[in-house]
Order: structure tokens, then C-alpha cells, then sequence
């Protein structure tokens, strides 16, 4: 069974950056044919799409975040990584990965969910 | 991008009765390319619908859907206790995704 689990700090300093690591188990980035995404909740909100990679290294982000966003693949680990740059408090949230539900969409409706890893920016 | 609106913000019922929740989007959303999500505390969304009407995989028929364009509307039959949670719609038929605010179901 596919399963996603996101790791990283928990406490990000304003101006720096925020790093997280997904690890997929149960399936391979590379011979699945999908694209693997980000996904963040802010406290008490809603949903907010950030961002795709394919195991080639394709890339496609929310243009609200673009400037600050870099997604990537390591295959070998069978892991995907989220950066975001120049972090302020309106970037804490629960942040995702996820999976679009069909192959080679790098936007979809969602249908393998991590459970999430709470990022706070504070100093 | 495709802003959904979602209504009401709380919807207070009793287990048993039947809750009806509203997901309207700023413009067309092709293909009815529409799902709805729960989500309780401390958890990940759960996908309940696909395609505006399709249950996924091990969601119970008392929750169905309908919609299209830019009028979706989520069922849920008979409340159960375990239902009440929160709710939210997103469209996948335009880039970038986007999700509705959140319909919250509570216990009346």
C-alpha cells in the first residue's frame, strides 16, 4: 500500500528557508508514471496547492509561490523535497504531500495523502 | 485561478438527518472536474468524491454529489457520528487546483 510521510523541522526562522522531505513507501517515484505534489493548510484554513515533480525532475508551481518555491526528486532515496524561500508567519501551516490520482497529471484531485507535518515560523 | 465557494461556513444537524453542502466556483469548471474531501482534527483530507458524482473507493452510499459548471452539491444521506467533520471541494479542472474554504458539520 502507498504510503507518504513527510519529515523536517518544525520551527523555521522569518527570512529563511523552510525545507521538507516526503518519503514515499509502498510504491517507486520513478516507475509509477505520477506526479508527486505539496499541499499546506495554514491554522484554521483552507487548502492551498503548491506545487508538482515528476520523477524526471518536471516541475509546476502555484504562480502565488513561484518565486519562492523549489520542489525536487531524489530517486534513488525514493523522496521528494519542498523548499520555500524568504519565510514569513503567513507560511506557518500544515504542509502535505500528496499524490494526483492519475499518471502524468501534475494536477488532479488528490488520492494518496501523508498526514501532515506542522511548520510554525517564528523567531 | 478558479476561486470555490463553499456554504454555509457551519452546518449544525443531528445524526440522522440529512446534510446538504454547497461548493460554487467563479467560473465554469471543466469536465465537472470537481471532488470533495473530509477532513476531521489532526488528519489528512480524506477523498470521498471524484468527477463531481463518483465515491471513491470505501466511501459509504450515504454520501453522494451532483453538480457541474459552476454548482456542486455534496449529500450525506443520514448523518452518522463519525460524519461530522469538515468539508472541502476542489477543482481540477484548471491550474492551478484550488480548494473551497471548508464547509464545518458539527453536531447540533
Amino acid at each position: 500500500q502507498l504510503q507518504l510521510q513527510e519529515s523536517g523541522p518544525g520551527l523555521v526562522k522569518p527570512s529563511e528557508t523552510l525545507s521538507l522531505t516526503c518519503t514515499v513507501s509502498g510504491g517507486s517515484i520513478s516507475s509509477s508514471s505520477y506526479y508527486w505534489g505539496w499541499i499546506r493548510q495554514p491554522p484554521g484554513k483552507g487548502l492551498e496547492w503548491i506545487g508538482s515533480i515528476y520523477y524526471s525532475g518536471n516541475t509546476y508551481y502555484n504562480p502565488s509561490l513561484k518565486s519562492r518555491v523549489t520542489i525536487s526528486v531524489d530517486t534513488s532515496k525514493n523522496q521528494f523535497s519542498l523548499r520555500l524561500s524568504s519565510v514569513t508567519a503567513a507560511d506557518t501551516a500544515v504542509y502535505y504531500c500528496a499524490r494526483p490520482a492519475a499518471k502524468s497529471y501534475y494536477y488532479y484531485y488528490m488520492d494518496v495523502w501523508g498526514k501532515g507535518t506542522t511548520v510554525t515560523v517564528s523567531s | 485561478e478558479i476561486v470555490l465557494t463553499q456554504s454555509p461556513g457551519t452546518l449544525s444537524l443531528s445524526p440522522g438527518e440529512r446534510a446538504t453542502l454547497s461548493c460554487r466556483a467563479s467560473q465554469s469548471v471543466s469536465s465537472s472536474y470537481l471532488a470533495w474531501y473530509q477532513q476531521k482534527p489532526g488528519q489528512a483530507p480524506r477523498l470521498l468524491i471524484y468527477g463531481a458524482s463518483s465515491r471513491a473507493t470505501g466511501i459509504p452510499d450515504r454520501f453522494s454529489a451532483s453538480g457541474s459548471g459552476t454548482d456542486f452539491t455534496l449529500t450525506i444521506s443520514r448523518l452518522e457520528p463519525e460524519d461530522f467533520a469538515v468539508y472541502y471541494c476542489q477543482q481540477y479542472g484548471g491550474s492551478p487546483p484550488s480548494f473551497g474554504q471548508g464547509t464545518k458539520l458539527e453536531i447540533k
